[in-house]
């Protein structure tokens, strides 16, 4: 059974702090990794995607990833109260025809 | 990225009632779109993969003779709830395949369904 795991939180971080999600997957196959943002009430939005080991950046958002350890994580810099919301990690397989393995999510909480 | 539409965006039905879901891809053409449904604080639950010219393929534990999906349209995938119950009632989602960098998808702002 292929599995993305996330702590579900809530993650409660300060404004302007710096946000630490993280996320680990069985499947050694897998290839892309993908951070989306659900907030309440709404359906899930694509922040960034990753496939090669290390730091991809973009903004306040830099996405880490490790395949020796099998793990992809998500910082957000400069926390601000909008930023508070579920955050959803997915991976694909080699060749998947778009089809991901979600994580469960963690709820990010911003306070003011 | 790619644009994605749901209609409805609200339902309200009575039990026993069928209700169509639209998602479309406005710009991009799909051949494979995908049906979610989340009940409050749970997390995404993939119901189905709709390809378009072929029939469904749903995850298991979802009956396919209730939930109808059909992929008529490279921009186009409707799911039908048929015979709907309370039980039923939950937020619908339907993401497609876009083209920003690996195979990524894109989601639409979901339906949500209450069954009276």
């Amino acid at each position: 059974q292929k599995e993305v795991e996330q702590n579900s939180g809530p993650l409660s971080v300060p404004e302007g702090a710096i946000a630490s999600l993280n996320c680990t997957y069985s499947d050694r196959g897998s290839q892309s990794f993908f951070w989306y943002r659900q907030y309440s009430g709404k359906s899930p939005e694509l922040i960034m995607f990753i496939y090669s080991n290390g730091d991809k950046e973009d903004g306040r958002f830099t996405a880490q990833l490790n395949k020796a350890s099998q793990y992809v994580s998500l910082l957000i810099r400069d926390s601000q109260p909008s930023d508070s919301a579920t955050y959803l990690c997915a991976v694909a397989e080699r060749d998947s025809n778009y089809q991901l393995i979600w994580g469960a999510g963690t709820k990010l909480i911003i306070k003011p | 990225g790619a644009v994605v539409s749901q209609h409805p965006s609200r339902v309200i039905c009575k039990s026993g009632t069928s209700v169509k879901i639209e998602c479309r891809s406005l710009d991009f053409q799909a051949t494979t779109m995908f049906w979610y449904r989340q009940f409050p604080k749970q997390s995404l639950m993939l119901m189905a993969t709709s390809n378009e010219g072929s029939k469904a393929t749903y995850e298991q534990g979802v009956e396919k003779d209730k939930f109808l999906i059909n992929h008529a349209s490279l921009t186009l995938s409707t799911l039908t709830v048929t015979s709907a119950h309370p039980e039923d009632s939950s937020f619908y989602i339907c993401s497609t395949g876009g083209l920003a960098g690996p195979k990524t998808q894109y989601f639409g702002p979901g339906t949500r369904l209450l069954v009276l």
